[in-house]
């Protein structure tokens, strides 16, 4: 089946840095990935969709500035977390959808991120 | 929005019992998704179905599109599947997810 990895899997960053995700879909083309935070015991909340070469279509209350999404190919879209505060920890979640089978959604691994 | 309820939310079963897990939505979908998410967090996708019923071992899932309900099913449950089950369903822009369902099986 379709693969979609995550680098890295757990971050530790101190306040004011920025954090880069990778999500990358491993044996299929993704035209369209999607971001997700998961706060502990709670489901996960979509933040932002990305298709390749264009834009980010950021969900309301989420910041662009401070969530930048790149999706420069069709294999890869990156999440930089930036200036982190303590409250961007989180589990953060991509997916990506085959262009082909438009309905099929694969899920990556997740990252952990934890702002000291 | 597409509302998505799942029941129960915590489910605690024998080992060998099975369990059904259920899922509704309030409007229309292309497609509904089962995950899995493990304590350390990652995410599995079990099945993605639009219509009719799909097995992959002791996993069973059913959707009934008229009555906008799925169920994951269990057979012969075992302590390993002791994770979170959650429902998604895909309105043909993103998936909305319900709450999940907790299970625990105990030896």
């Amino acid at each position: 089946g379709a693969v979609v990895s995550q680098h890295p899997s757990r971050v530790i960053c101190k306040s004011g840095t920025s954090v880069k995700i990778e999500c990358r879909s491993l044996d299929f083309q993704a035209t369209t990935m999607f971001w997700y935070r998961q706060f502990p015991k709670q489901s996960l909340m979509l933040m932002a969709t990305s298709n390749e070469g264009s834009k980010a279509t950021y969900e309301q209350g989420v910041e662009k500035d401070k969530f930048l999404i790149n999706h420069a190919s069709l294999t890869l879209s990156t999440l930089t977390v930036t200036s982190a505060h303590p409250e961007d920890s989180s589990f953060y979640i991509c997916s990506a959808r085959a262009g082909v089978r438009i309905y099929e959604q694969y899920f990556g691994p997740g990252t952990r991120l934890t702002v000291t | 929005k597409n509302e998505v309820e799942q029941s129960p939310q915590n489910l605690t079963a024998q080992e060998g019992e099975f369990i059904t897990i259920n899922c509704s939505y309030s409007v229309g979908i292309s497609a509904l998704h089962w995950l899995q998410q493990h304590p350390g967090g990652g995410i599995v996708s079990l099945f993605m179905l639009s219509s009719g019923k799909k097995k992959h071992g002791r996993l069973i899932a059913t959707i009934n599109i008229q009555e906008k309900h799925s169920s994951l099913h269990i057979t012969a449950s075992h302590p390993r599947d002791s994770a979170v089950y959650i429902c998604a369903v895909d309105s043909g822009y993103a998936l909305n997810f319900g709450k999940g369902t907790s299970l625990l099986v105990t030896p």
